[in-house]
């Protein structure tokens, strides 16, 4: 079973730019979530999606950033005109079932997507 | 916001050493975990203890959680260099989501 599959595992991007970074969750996981991580720093929350559905979108910028999780596919963070304070890691991670639903579900972690912008 | 906060920021021991890593939160819980992150690499779930549970153990780990003062501890015993690494509590947050503290980053001297 493979686990979380993020890529690009590092992508560079000129300001201005887009960036769009993609995931598969694990099989049979219906749950996505995407964090960031600035250097040195914990992870923050950004976007929980169900398929073709936005749960909680409170941690996203409110503009430049959005999310997907189609009905067919990966699920997509895209990154609109990137700017140099969007270099950070992007880590997506899957459920099978809401974690607030979990009496003990974990959820599990991709490797992560690193981006620069130059 | 941050639900959970880990301190120290930083630790770093011997090897052999038992390295000890808290975790304070603000909201009502179900449950906490325990992830760890080596440089450049994803997370990884070390252990989940339940709000009725006061300590749990899985190898040289030990989970401790206090829901009176909300704060959790992991020990690590018997430590070893590939110990090194960040680790970062979670809580849930009321959508469903994991809420990170900023992390504990440890280093382990062989």
């Amino acid at each position: 079973n493979a686990g979380v599959m993020q890529n690009p595992r590092h992508l560079v991007r000129r300001r201005g730019q887009e960036a769009r970074l993609r995931c598969s969750p694990m099989k049979g996981h219906s749950h996505v979530y995407w964090y960031r991580q600035l250097p040195e720093e914990g992870l923050k929350f950004m976007v929980y999606l169900q398929k073709e559905n936005i749960i909680d979108e409170s941690g996203m910028p409110k503009e430049r950033f959005s999310a997907e999780f189609p009905k067919e596919g990966p699920s997509i963070l895209r990154i609109q005109q990137v700017v140099r304070g969007d270099s950070a890691a992007y880590f997506c991670a899957s459920s099978p079932v809401a974690a607030v639903d979990s009496s003990g579900n974990t959820i599990y972690f991709g490797e992560g997507s690193w981006l620069t912008v130059v | 916001s941050q639900q959970g906060e880990e301190d120290p920021q930083a630790l770093s021991i011997q090897e052999g050493e038992n390295a000890t890593m808290n975790c304070s939160y603000k909201t009502s819980i179900n449950n906490l975990q325990w992830y760890r992150q080596n440089s450049g690499r994803g997370l990884v779930h070390l252990i989940l203890i339940r709000s009725n549970e006061r300590e749990k153990h899985s190898g040289r780990l030990r989970v401790t959680l206090d829901t009176s003062k909300k704060s959790s501890s992991l020990l690590i015993t018997a430590s070893r260099a590939a110990d090194t690494a960040s680790y970062f509590c979670a809580t849930v947050g009321s959508q469903g989501n994991l809420i990170f503290g900023k992390g504990t980053k440890l280093s382990v001297k062989p």
